[in-house]
């Protein structure tokens, strides 16, 4: 998978929890990504990064936080977890703005 | 805004027989197109790119694309499908989302199905 790992790949928890999802790449490539897969709505942009401590808003933003300290990590974290937040998260990296190369993604499941 | 429709939620094909699955696009601008394949509890693969050139793309695995401009289609083919391309497969463009940033804009998937 392109030298990038997340973790955990699986995670259940509760409700109003706070939840941190790690990506973590080996490419040394500028651009991260995270994503959300549902049916029935593909994948779903929820923050990206142009460099380390550039971030901004993708399309599903809302209820998420991100952070990047370092060019290899991107942090996905979300406050204040609720159901509607249960979904397989992927993280994307790309060298140049043109083709991203995909995790295995993170099952996270919102009781 | 820019936007990507798979018009078939799933596609049936035997196997040994040509497969097509469809993708059209909206976008301001030159189109950056690409299809990824994504098997079962994996990540996205990509499989091909259009940026610009020759309007037929070779890929990964056999497969290729055509890019129509008139028609805003970036099709997705292979000649002979195998059971092993059955996997859910996703067309995206590219497009800028401002503050010198670009960003991928998905279709929803399209299941396809070999049968043996």
């Amino acid at each position: 998978d392109a030298g990038i790992t997340q973790s955990p790949r699986h995670k259940v928890t509760e409700t109003g929890t706070p939840v941190t999802l790690r990506c973590h790449q080996t490419e040394n490539h500028r651009y991260m990504y995270w994503y959300r897969q549902d049916p029935g709505h593909g994948l779903r942009l929820i923050h990206y990064s142009y460099g380390v401590k550039d971030t901004d808003k993708g399309e599903v933003s809302d209820g998420y936080s991100v952070s990047r300290s370092k060019t290899e990590d991107f942090l996905l974290t979300l406050e204040s977890a609720t159901s509607s937040q249960t979904s397989v998260y992927f993280c994307a990296i790309s060298p140049t703005e043109t083709e991203q190369f995909f995790g295995p993604g993170t099952r996270l499941t919102v009781l | 805004a820019q936007s990507v429709a798979q018009p078939e939620d799933q596609v049936n094909v035997a196997e040994g027989n040509p497969l097509t699955v469809k993708c059209t696009y909206s976008v301001s601008g030159n189109p950056y197109l690409f299809w990824y394949v994504q098997y079962p509890n994996r990540g996205l693969q990509f499989l091909l790119k259009y940026i610009t050139g020759d309007n037929l793309v070779k890929g990964s695995y056999g497969f290729e694309a055509e890019f129509n401009k008139s028609q805003t289609s970036f099709h997705l083919k292979k000649p002979s499908a195998l059971v092993s391309d059955s996997a859910l497969y996703f067309c995206a463009v590219r497009a800028y989302s401002g503050a010198g940033s670009y960003q991928l804009t998905f279709g929803k998937g399209t299941k396809l199905s070999v049968i043996p």
